[in-house]
């Protein structure tokens, strides 16, 4: 089956501009969660969703948005992006909340000139 | 404050033989851990878990063992192969309700010599 899909692979923007990030889940897996992997930080959780809803929040600015549709897809969105937004952009699936055997998309490189 | 540690930047193994690389957690409401492996500019790929209530899962030539009481696992990968070169990273989680996602470690790099 299908694994995580994220679109685009790589994204060049420039400061203060906003950006979408898209994730499309393991058929039927309903929890999506992203995640920021930068060199000096690591890979840090941004949020989750399940049914539609954001049910957990990492701690990143409020720049940092996202939603989940009906059929789980989820978007990202940064806004006022900063040079220090540069990062890969991973989405993770699962089937449930509970975090368990999360699978990972190749993820987005976002570069901010 | 890491929650998660690999305090091991790096690992160089002889092919054929052992790898154990090691992690640290100090959170002590992580009920469930799972090891990942990664290329560059690839997402993570899930390799094995563990939950809280075990002490060691295995699967083919990976095992994770957890010793809850020194809050401390290890993915043992034997034998080691050319295809193991990669950053494996440790997670911990939470289960239920609240989780505030994976807590990811900093990563491994392992590289296995010829």
């Amino acid at each position: 089956k299908a694994g995580v899909t994220q679109t685009p692979r790589y994204l060049i923007k420039t400061r203060g501009q906003q950006v979408t990030l898209s994730c499309s889940p393991i058929s039927g897996h309903r929890s999506v969660s992203w995640y920021q992997q930068t060199p000096g930080q690591g890979l840090q959780f941004l949020f989750e969703y399940f049914s539609e809803t954001q049910r957990n929040k990492g701690n990143f600015p409020g720049r940092f948005s996202g939603r989940q549709f009906s059929n789980s897809r989820s978007e990202m969105n940064v806004s006022t992006l900063e040079l220090g937004d540069s990062a890969l952009y991973l989405c993770a699936s699962s089937k449930t909340r509970e975090n368990t055997e999360a699978f990972f998309g190749q993820g987005t490189r976002l570069t901010v000139v | 404050d890491q929650q998660v540690k690999q305090n091991s930047p790096s690992l160089s193994v002889q092919e054929g033989r052992i790898s154990i690389l090691n992690c640290d957690y100090t959170n002590s409401m992580f009920d469930y851990f799972l090891w990942y492996k990664k290329y560059p500019a690839e997402g993570p790929t899930f390799l094995i878990s563990i939950s809280s209530i075990k002490d060691k899962n295995e699967d083919g030539r990976f095992t994770v063992f957890l010793n809850k009481s020194a809050k401390h696992l290890s993915l043992h990968i034997v034998p080691s192969q050319p295809g193991d070169s990669a950053v494996y990273f440790c997670a911990a989680s939470a289960r239920g309700g609240g989780a505030d996602g994976l807590t990811f470690g900093k990563g491994t790099h392992l590289i296995i010599q010829p």
